[in-house]
């Protein structure tokens, strides 16, 4: 079956400008993911989704960072202004059950480069 | 917060030579899951542990789980070139901290010199 699909795969973007990245989860999947990974580091989170939910946004960096997941599947990350600090490769991952104790399916990455 | 922190960074082996990484945590797990992102890909899931002390093997690979669970070290034997690789732990806080947040040590690059 389909994995995780996020797009765009590539992002360029000049400094203040917004950016939306999307993330398509497995279907079913109850828990939806962000995570930024810079380079040469572990990803870290950045928010969590339990079905149209937010439960957790504690890891996104500023408030120009905004996560949405309206219908309970798909999910968009927004990042107004953007800022050189902000190039990362933004990962989304989905799992089937809710909480963290499960299996993370990871999408293939967002690399967002701002200029 | 929980800080998960994994060593060796780097480790280049000849083909053949086995490997460990290891993880520390510096609170207590519920729960650990290792991770393997290629060069250029995206973590893979490899393994969770659950239980104090649990050994799991996957062929080459062995995974353990500290007594106290704060430590978990994963084990390749005989390293081939397809082990090439960054290996990542990553644990959540006991259930009730109220945070669902899975933290990522910051991996252990491997190199395989054929």
């Amino acid at each position: 079956g389909a994995g995780v699909s996020q797009s765009p795969r590539y992002k360029v973007a000049k400094r203040g400008q917004d950016v939306a990245l999307r993330c398509d989860p497995i279907s079913g999947h109850v828990s939806l993911f962000w995570y930024q990974q810079a380079l040469g580091q572990g990803p870290e989170f950045l928010t969590y989704f339990q079905n149209e939910a937010q439960l957790d946004k504690s890891g996104l960096p500023s408030d120009r960072f905004f996560a949405e997941r309206p219908e309970g599947s798909v999910s968009t990350l927004k990042i107004q202004r953007t800022q050189q600090e902000d190039s990362a490769v933004y990962l989304c991952a989905s799992s089937l059950a809710a909480g963290t104790p499960y299996e993370q399916y990871f999408g293939p990455g967002t690399r967002l480069t701002v200029t | 917060g929980q800080q998960v922190m994994q060593i060796p960074q780097y480790q280049h082996v000849q083909e053949g030579e086995d490997f460990t990484t290891y993880c520390n945590s510096s609170t207590t797990l519920s729960n650990i899951q290792w991770y393997k992102q290629r060069p250029g890909g995206h973590p893979v899931f490899l393994i969770q542990l659950v239980k104090s002390g649990e050994v799991k093997k996957q062929k080459r690979l062995t995974f353990q789980f500290g007594e106290a669970k704060k430590n978990s070290s994963l084990h390749i034997t005989a390293t081939q070139t397809t082990d090439v690789g960054t290996y990542f732990c990553a644990g959540p806080g006991y259930p009730g901290a109220g945070s669902y947040q899975l933290t990522f040590g910051k991996g252990t690059k491997l190199s395989v010199i054929p």
